[in-house]
């Protein structure tokens, strides 16, 4: 099965600043056709979770701009340019690239 | 707008069944892959089963393999999640997911616990 390990689990963040989270896979993601299924989803408290970047980094209608992703391979990023209130939550990386099962990384909370 | 409805979820005792349903609206049903996504109070997200669009192929985690079935009723744009030998370990919120190459939209869940 394919692990992924978030990192940090934790982010204080200041409102205005940047703030990145990492998400490492034990193998690959690029699967037998060249496409890399690395997402990330929001959940904010009490919500459901929302996906806000997909195959790495394709922004989800309505995201905010300044929620980026990058990576490849093994090593991937979710970047928030500058820090709004309402960014407050829970960030997860999600792999389809190699299943069953499709994982999660175990959660990157964020907060102000 | 797409959207996923989950119910069923209710306090049951170990070892009882339980059988969740998931109503889908929005999108063309019966062409999508769907998920069941679980998460444990205070926990993280665990994925749970998945299904083809025709419900010809199924696949669980080891964790529910055996006890639970995952079905669908394209007719009725339905989910189904029948869980039997109910465990305390199986309590969480149960989202109905879309696979759209890949997870994108998700239900509200439904709660479910497992305790005597």
């Amino acid at each position: 099965d394919v692990v992924l390990t978030q990192s940090p689990l934790s982010l204080p963040v200041t409102l205005g600043q940047p703030a990145s989270i990492s998400c490492k896979s034990s193998q690959s993601l690029v699967d037998s056709n060249g496409n890399t299924y690395l997402h990330w989803f929001q959940q904010r408290p009490g919500q459901s979770p929302r996906r806000l970047i997909y195959k790495v980094s394709n922004r989800d209608s309505g995201v905010p701009d300044r929620f980026s992703g990058s990576g490849s391979g093994t090593d991937f990023t979710l970047k928030i340019s500058r820090v709004e209130a309402e960014d407050v939550g829970v960030y997860y990386c999600t792999q389809g690239s190699h299943w069953p099962p499709w994982t999660f990384g175990q959660g990157t909370k964020v907060e102000i | 707008e797409v959207q996923l409805v989950e119910s069923g979820g209710r306090l049951v005792q170990p070892g009882e069944s339980l059988r969740l349903s998931c109503e889908a609206s929005g999108f063309t049903f019966s062409t999508y892959w769907m998920q069941w996504v679980r998460q444990a109070p205070g926990k993280g997200l665990v994925w749970v089963s998945h299904i083809n669009s025709d419900g010809s192929s199924t696949t669980y985690a080891d964790s529910v393999r055996g006890r639970f079935t995952i079905s669908r009723d394209n007719a009725k744009n339905t989910l189904y999640l029948q869980m039997n030998s109910l465990r305390a370990e199986d309590t969480a919120t149960y989202y109905c997911v879309r696979d759209n190459w890949g997870i994108d939209y998700w239900g509200q869940g439904t709660l479910v616990t497992v305790s005597s």
